[in-house]
């Protein structure tokens, strides 16, 4: 098992740029979050889908879209890139119901992300 | 809205002793509370959680309790090691709503032999 994986490690964008980041799962786990983390902020939820075919909102969901493509994959859209999203871009996913029955989350290793 | 902060300072100990890590919470009354270790350069991984019908939970060298009264959550590291330092994170979660998790800013913790 991979696990949550990411793609691309690192990313330069100039601003107005647009890109998708792009997450994948195989541990057939029904919800998949983005976070973004800044210094000194800790990990902030941009989206989330609870399961296939559903996504919303989280705390600083603005400037960015997202797609759930099937139960695997999880991908973040910044349209037109601003420096205000320069930061590191974590997915993770859970499974509805785990061993220990309390939502625990396993997360990728991160994208970089620099918009200049 | 829901707001949960740990010690917001590096925190500093010897090779041996018991680390203990703070994370608060206010406007929630949460059923669950995660903890996390995040090493530089990596995403964070699950350490343990609590419930809210739980005072404390133990894992290996690990502690947790879980004050509900006083919307606290301390998280213990007996006989800690340099290989215990990293960055800690608690959070809230949400579990009726997708599972979905608020994080605190983290306390980076640092062990010195």
């Amino acid at each position: 098992n991979a696990g949550v994986t990411q793609t691309p490690k690192f990313q330069v964008l100039k601003t107005g740029q647009s890109m998708t980041l792009q997450c994948a799962q195989d541990m057939n786990h029904n919800s998949m979050y983005w976070y973004r983390q800044d210094p000194g902020m800790g990990l902030r939820l941009i989206y989330y889908s609870a399961s296939e075919g559903t996504t919303d909102k989280g705390e600083v969901p603005n400037g960015y879209n997202v797609s759930r493509l099937n139960k695997r994959e999880f991908s973040l859209r910044l349209e037109s890139a601003a420096p205000s999203q320069t930061s590191v871009y974590f997915c993770a996913s859970t499974p509805l119901i785990s061993g220990t029955g309390g939502y625990e989350q396993y997360f990728g290793p991160g994208t970089r992300l620099t918009v200049t | 809205s829901q707001k949960i902060e740990q010690n917001s300072e590096a925190l500093n100990i010897q090779e041996g002793k018991t680390a203990t890590l703070t994370c608060n919470y206010t406007n929630y009354s949460p059923a669950y509370l995660q903890w996390y270790r995040q090493d530089p350069g990596r995403g964070p991984v699950f350490l343990l959680l609590i419930r809210e019908n739980e005072k404390e939970k133990r894992k290996e060298r690990l502690k947790v309790t879980f004050d509900t009264t006083l919307k606290q959550s301390l998280f213990h590291i007996t006989a800690s090691q340099p290989a215990d330092s990293a960055t800690y994170l608690c959070a809230l979660v949400f579990y009726n709503q997708g599972g979905k998790l608020i994080f605190g800013q983290g306390t980076e913790l640092s062990v010195k032999p």
